[in-house]
Order: C-alpha cells, then sequence, then structure tokens
C-alpha cells in the first residue's frame, strides 16, 4: 500500500496567487515525521517544511506551510504569494519510527507558476 | 559548504557493464541512503546505511550493492546493469533524527542512461 500519495500530478497557479499541493499518508505509528521537498528543473531536491506528528502548531517557513490535519491523514503545502521561481516538482515524505531515517516518497505534484 | 558530492553527475553506459556510483558528505552524518527517481514513481529508495559497516536493504535493491567503509563514503555499485536501471539516482545524508527534523541532505543527483 502506498505510504504517501500525491494526486495531483500537475497544478497550474497565477503569479503572486496562494497555492495548496494536496499529500494524505498512511500509517499505524502514532510518532511520525512529514516532509516537503521542492526539485527544480536543474534537478536538486531541496528541503522545504517539516512537520512532525506531536507538533500542535501547523508548521511554517516563510511563504510555506503546512497544513497538517491528524484525523484525516493530510499533509497539504501551502504556498503563499507564489513567484516564477516556484516552478518546480514537490515531493511529499514521511519518516516513520523504525530507527532509520528512512523517508518515503509521494509520486510529485509538478507545479507550473504562471505569469 | 556543507554538502554531498555525487560522481559522476552523468553516465551513458552499456548492459553488463560494471559501474559505481561514488557519494561522499562532509557533515559528518552517520545515516546516508541511496534513491532513485522515476517518472510516476517519485523517489525509492535502493539501499541505506545507518553508519560505517551497517548497511540494509530498502524499496529496490535488486541489482545493486553498497558498501560503508568509511563514515563519508556510500558508494553505489551496479555489478551488471540493466536498462531497467536507466533512472536518476540521488545519495541523501543526515543526522540521527531524535530530537531533530533529521532531514535528509540530498546530493545533485546522477542521472544514469544503460544501453
Amino acid at each position: 500500500a502506498q505510504k504517501i500519495t500525491q494526486t495531483q500530478p500537475g497544478m497550474f497557479v497565477q503569479e503572486k496567487e496562494a497555492v495548496t499541493l494536496d499529500c494524505t499518508y498512511d500509517t499505524s505509528d502514532p510518532s511520525y515525521g512529514l516532509f516537503w521537498y521542492k526539485q527544480p528543473s536543474s534537478g536538486e531536491m531541496i528541503f522545504l517544511i517539516y512537520q512532525g506528528s506531536y507538533d500542535q502548531q501547523n508548521a511554517t517557513e516563510g511563504r510555506y506551510s503546512l497544513n497538517f490535519q491528524k484525523a484525516r491523514k493530510s499533509a497539504n503545502l501551502v504556498i503563499s504569494a507564489s513567484q516564477l521561481g516556484d516552478s518546480a516538482m514537490y515531493f511529499c515524505a514521511m519518516r516513520e519510527p523504525t530507527g532509520a531515517n528512512n523517508l518515503f516518497f509521494g509520486t510529485g505534484t509538478r507545479l507550473t507558476v504562471i505569469p | 559548504e556543507a554538502q554531498v558530492t555525487q560522481n559522476p553527475r552523468y553516465l551513458i553506459t552499456v548492459t553488463g557493464k560494471k559501474l559505481t556510483v561514488t557519494c561522499s558528505q562532509n557533515m559528518n552524518h552517520e545515516y546516508m541512503s541511496w534513491y532513485r527517481q522515476d517518472p510516476g514513481l517519485g523517489l525509492r529508495q535502493i539501499y541505506y546505511s545507518m553508519n560505517v559497516e551497517v548497511t540494509d536493504k530498502g524499496d529496490v535493491p535488486e541489482g545493486y550493492k553498497v558498501s560503508r567503509k568509511e563514515k563519508r563514503n556510500f558508494p553505489l555499485i551496479l555489478e551488471s546493469p540493466s536498462p531497467n536501471q536507466t533512472s536518476l539516482y540521488f545519495c541523501a545524508s543526515s543526522s540521527p533524527w531524535q530530537g531533530t527534523t533529521g532531514e535528509l541532505f540530498f546530493g545533485e543527483g546522477s542521472r544514469l542512461t544503460v544501453l
């Protein structure tokens, strides 16, 4: 079974608008971590934001925020005030407490920001 | 500068010709891992290592070998590459995640084509 599901293969957003990228996860463990990474066309993987399962508040990092809905097992990434440089592939990932720092990745969402 | 360095970045080879993709990190991280990225499949873990001389299989280990003789290096070995190993490969490292986000630091990727 898929541990991480990203149902939006592609998304478009107008420059300066906000956009939400969906991510749902599947785990029976109460302790886990959720990550979002950005992959621009140059190919590198850039860490954006992290949410721990016990964190009370939604994580925020600049224009990125994570809308964490534990009961729904969703961890959507919200990008505010989109910029052309936000055009990239975005991956949601989850870590379970196995002792190793293994991340399970979703299939990604390609975001295109339209001028 | 803290970084994970992979070599080669690009490689075209032929079926059956052994190759090694090197990975080195300068952050004194204990944990290292290899992923492959394929369109529509996201990133899938090949092997990981929690410390020197400690390695274990990820989700797609068939056709690959690894070794961890030194803390900083984690080479990926394809003993007899086949066309289905054509992919974008990422090496990643992190510190122990307990008490920290433990985000993975990724290398720039190695694009491998097997003819």
